[in-house]
């Protein structure tokens, strides 16, 4: 079974600095894919990144980015120009290429809260 | 495109009672995934429906149930309720191919007393 795991509880970042949440995942596979999604205090779950793990290229939306490590099993996201509305619990999540038998599902990190000050 | 929507989002039972909730996924999207959030156990999969089928289950109780209508629609149900069921339900959904991404609902909170 696929595990993932976000070492950092919590983190704490000043309005237009940078700072990097890390994840790491076990698993057999070669193919999935990997998510960091953001839960704000209204607790909506919203899609920040995507990766493919079949891509070198590491995935970036605007100020989000990941360093994606195949081979360390490593997938961090980078927030850069950080604002006061990226404070949230960012979760990171594990899903096969799969979609047969228990492959589809979404397994999550147990999340890294992330403070945003000024 | 109107996106995924969860009713109701705020619940309160009492114990022994059963509950439905209820998630209409996006438009054109077949597949629909609950999860059970709780800050003991964190984000854990219930089940998955794919063309109102159960094509995934995670390992609750067989109180937790669940099915999918042909629109799409999904409902889970959980019967004889307990304290620990209290919970955030996630919903989400996606059309239903291999690696295609979630997207959520809003979420219903369900206090159980």
């Amino acid at each position: 079974a696929q595990t993932v795991t976000q070492s950092q509880p919590e983190m704490s970042v000043q309005e237009a600095e940078t700072v990097t949440l890390s994840c790491t995942y076990d698993t057999s596979e070669s193919d999935y894919y990997l998510f960091w999604y953001k839960q704000p205090p209204s607790r909506q779950m919203i899609l920040v990144i995507r990766q493919e793990a079949y891509k070198q290229q590491n995935a970036t939306e605007n100020r989000f980015s990941v360093n994606f490590q195949k081979a360390a099993k490593s997938f961090s996201l980078k927030i850069s120009d950080s604002q006061l509305g990226d404070a949230a619990m960012y979760f990171c999540a594990y899903r096969s290429e799969l979609w047969t038998g228990t492959a589809s599902k979404l397994t999550f990190g147990t999340g890294t809260r992330l403070q945003v000050t000024l | 495109k109107a996106g995924v929507t969860q009713t109701p989002r705020y619940l309160i039972k009492t114990r022994g009672q059963q509950v439905t909730l209820s998630c209409s996924p996006i438009s054109g999207h077949r597949s629909v995934s609950w999860y059970q959030q709780t800050p003991g156990q964190g984000l854990q999969f219930l089940f998955e429906y794919f063309s109102e089928t159960q094509r995934n289950k995670g390992n609750f109780p067989g109180r937790f149930s669940g099915r999918q209508f042909s629109n799409s629609r999904s409902e889970m149900n959980v019967s004889t309720l307990e304290l620990g069921d209290s919970a955030l339900y996630l919903c989400a959904s996606s059309k239903g191919m291999s690696g295609e991404t979630q997207y959520f609902g809003p979420g219903t909170r369900l206090l159980v007393l």
